[in-house]
């Protein structure tokens, strides 16, 4: 199966800073996912990030707050932008990972735990 | 609107067998998944059912009821390293993953 790194593993930022988080995946995989996971919360979809296109952000997110850049097949990037508190969260970058008994399995990064100041 | 409900925290004792109980209100049906994540680690596919009934995997087993809205994941032989959150999620007409919350598994010996 794919395996998925993601960086920064954990970050402490300032209100109103921005950061960058980084997913890398070992195989070309055409679609990949950003989520966020708030403390005893569900997984919430934030966009789908496209090769070669912008990506599609779900109900809730903006590309103002939530920039993503997919230069090529194995990596794409998520930034936080203006964080505030309420940006506290972890956020994993997803792959499909192929279809077992028709079904499309997601598979994980680590996550980014970030907590804003 | 769209509802995955699933206890919020479970205990059981190393050995033993429990069941982690899904109940869910979509917008269509297509598929249910469960997924297990350990503290600071990323969520990994357990299970898939798509048909009523009862699927088996070695120690962990998944059950569906598509008339009743409702699964349940069920692990024998509980070991210290079973201590996991337990994802359910179901795949809506639109083929759009709608997540519970979790359930957080603690195992004591």
């Amino acid at each position: 199966s794919a395996v998925i790194s993601q960086k920064p593993s954990r970050d402490i930022c300032q209100r109103g800073t921005s950061l960058t988080i980084q997913c890398q995946v070992d195989s070309q995989v055409t679609m990949m996912f950003w989520y966020r996971q708030q403390p005893g919360q569900s997984l919430t979809l934030i966009a789908t990030a496209n090769q070669g296109s912008e990506a599609t952000y779900e109900s809730g997110f903006v590309i103002d707050k939530f920039p993503i850049s997919r230069p090529n097949l194995t990596f794409s990037t998520l930034t936080v932008s203006n964080m505030s508190p309420e940006d506290s969260s972890i956020y994993l970058c997803s792959v499909t990972e192929g279809q077992i008994t028709g079904a499309n399995v997601l598979t994980f990064g680590a996550g980014s735990r970030l907590t804003v100041l | 609107g769209q509802n995955i409900d699933q206890p919020t925290e479970m205990t059981a004792t190393e050995g033993a067998i429990v069941q982690i109980n899904c109940t869910y209100q979509t917008s269509g049906f297509n598929g249910l998944f469960w997924y297990q994540q350990h503290a600071g680690e990323a969520p990994t596919f357990l299970s898939y059912n798509v048909l009523d009934g009862l699927e088996e995997k070695g120690r962990f087993s998944s059950f569906l009821s598509r008339s009743k809205g409702y699964s349940y994941l069920l692990l024998k032989e509980l070991q210290m390293k079973d201590s996991a959150s337990y994802l359910c999620a179901v795949r809506d007409s639109n083929y759009q993953l709608i997540w519970g919350a979790g359930t957080k598994l603690i195992i004591k010996p």
